[in-house]
């Protein structure tokens, strides 16, 4: 089992619809959570942090995170074309894990927004 | 403020040279990590300094290393290039050593070995 799972996609959704992007995690001590957007070329731009389960809304953007489950998504609402990219879940590993890497990385997810 | 600011935006060398990678953090940041990403993948880690000590180490050869100066920026080092060191490398930085801090990265540099 990866650490940090997501579905490669492509997920592919009409504009003004939901996306829906979804991550699976596999180490119950994580206590971060966060979403990065990635356009084609380009670096990581971070979208959301949550810490606490339950919602965490921006903008059109919400982050929603069920530690029981172990599952962490982020909801586009009214998805636009600029939002086409590739959507990275990033997950903490507490420092006394005996592991030296700090935050594990999903694949990501490729968002296409249709017009 | 200036965000995460990288040098070279591109490079290109070949196999077996060494190659030195640069990063300057936002400004008040005291952590910088690295990150390699290639192509269709997430980022891996490779290392986190805070406060000029390695705090994290990635599972990464000997030939990669790096250090941070007292202003913060850090340099990333690479001997004796391979073709699959070929990737996008990523700064990343944050206020602390703490990974419950989000990290913000910079351009990264796109290193190609030939």
């Amino acid at each position: 089992q990866k650490e940090v799972e997501q579905n490669s996609g492509p997920l592919s959704v009409p504009e003004g619809a939901i996306a829906s992007l979804n991550c699976t995690y596999s180490d119950r001590g994580s206590q971060s959570f966060f979403w990065y957007r990635q356009y084609s070329g380009k670096s990581p731009e971070l979208i959301m942090f949550i810490y606490s389960n339950g919602d965490k809304e921006d903008g059109r953007f919400t982050a929603q995170l069920n530690k029981a489950s172990q599952y962490v998504s982020l909801l586009i609402r009214d998805s636009q074309p600029s939002d086409s990219a590739t959507y990275l879940c990033a997950v903490n590993k507490p420092a006394n894990a005996g592991n030296n890497r700090k935050l594990i990385w999903g694949l990501g997810t490729s968002l296409a927004v249709n017009p | 403020d200036a965000g995460v600011t990288q040098s070279p935006t591109h490079l290109i060398k070949t196999r077996g040279q060494h190659v030195t990678l640069r990063c300057s953090p936002i400004s008040g940041h005291k952590s910088v990590s690295w990150y390699q990403q290639v192509l269709g993948q997430g980022p891996q880690f490779i290392f986190q300094y805070y406060e000029k000590e390695e705090r994290g180490r990635g599972n990464f050869p000997d030939r990669f290393s790096a250090r941070q100066f007292p202003n913060y920026s850090s340099e990333l080092n690479v001997n004796a290039l391979l073709l699959g060191d070929s990737a996008l490398y990523l700064c990343a930085s944050s206020p602390g050593q703490n990974s419950n801090q989000p990290q913000h990265f910079g351009d990264g540099t796109r290193l190609s070995i030939l």
